[in-house]
């Protein structure tokens, strides 16, 4: 099964400075050139939202501030510019195959 | 508007059984894998397993493999999520969630509220 490790468990950031989030797969998630990877934004007492899909694609109306990077096996997401609304946890998922899996997490706050 | 809606809270005693729903609306409700996660208490997300309408097809993670049920009534675009048996240790929110292509095991891009199931004797 793939397992994913996401770093740092939490971080504080600035208002307006840049928060990354790191997300290592332990197998490759790359087939026909394209990379098994979102993330998600978990508000508190919210559902998750989906932000990136195939690790760098924005969904539709989530702000270009949210980058998503990587090609494996390390994945990165970076919010530019904090916001007091980004304030959540961050996850990532693999969607590569089944049994599809999640990051452990990473908490988002403002220093 | 795509959404899917789930049922009520839940309370139940350790060996009981339950059932929840989500059932889908604004679209083609078959043709799209539906999924299952868990969050534990200040907990992170859990992939429980997901289900292909259509045909019934299903997948599970081996940690969830036979204490859970995942089924599917296409005729009234409603997934369910089943333990025979409860545990304290099942106390959580459940969400259900689609897959975002139709036919393909994509990111999920349309969630449900979640369900609180609470077990305590």
């Amino acid at each position: 099964d793939i397992i994913l490790t996401q770093s740092p468990e939490s971080l504080a950031v600035s208002l307006g400075e840049r928060a990354t989030v790191t997300c290592k797969s332990n197998q490759s998630l790359l087939h026909k050139n394209k990379k098994y990877l979102g993330w998600y934004q978990q508000r508190r007492g919210q559902p998750p939202k989906l932000l990136i899909s195939w690790a760098s694609t924005r969904e539709s109306g989530v702000p270009d501030r949210f980058t998503g990077s990587g090609s494996g096996p390390d994945f990165n997401l970076t919010i530019s510019n904090l916001q007091v609304e980004d304030v959540a946890v961050y996850y990532c998922q693999h969607y590569y195959s089944p049994p599809l899996s999640f990051g452990g997490g990473t908490k988002v706050e403002i220093k | 508007d795509v959404q899917l809606v789930q049922s009520g809270a839940e309370v139940r005693k350790p060996g009981e059984s339950l059932k929840i729903s989500c059932t889908g609306s604004g679209y083609a409700f078959s043709n799209f894998w539906i999924g299952w996660v868990r969050q534990l208490p200040g907990r992170g997300l859990d992939w429980m397993g997901i289900i292909f309408p259509a045909n019934g097809q299903t997948s599970y993670s081996p940690a969830f493999q036979g204490h859970i049920s995942i089924s599917a009534d296409k005729s009234i675009s409603t997934a369910y999520l089943q333990w025979a048996s409860l545990r304290a240790s099942d106390t959580a929110i459940y969400y259900c969630a689609r897959s975002d292509r139709p036919r393909e095991l994509y990111v999920m891009d349309v969630w449900g509220l979640g369900t609180s199931v609470t077990v305590s004797s």
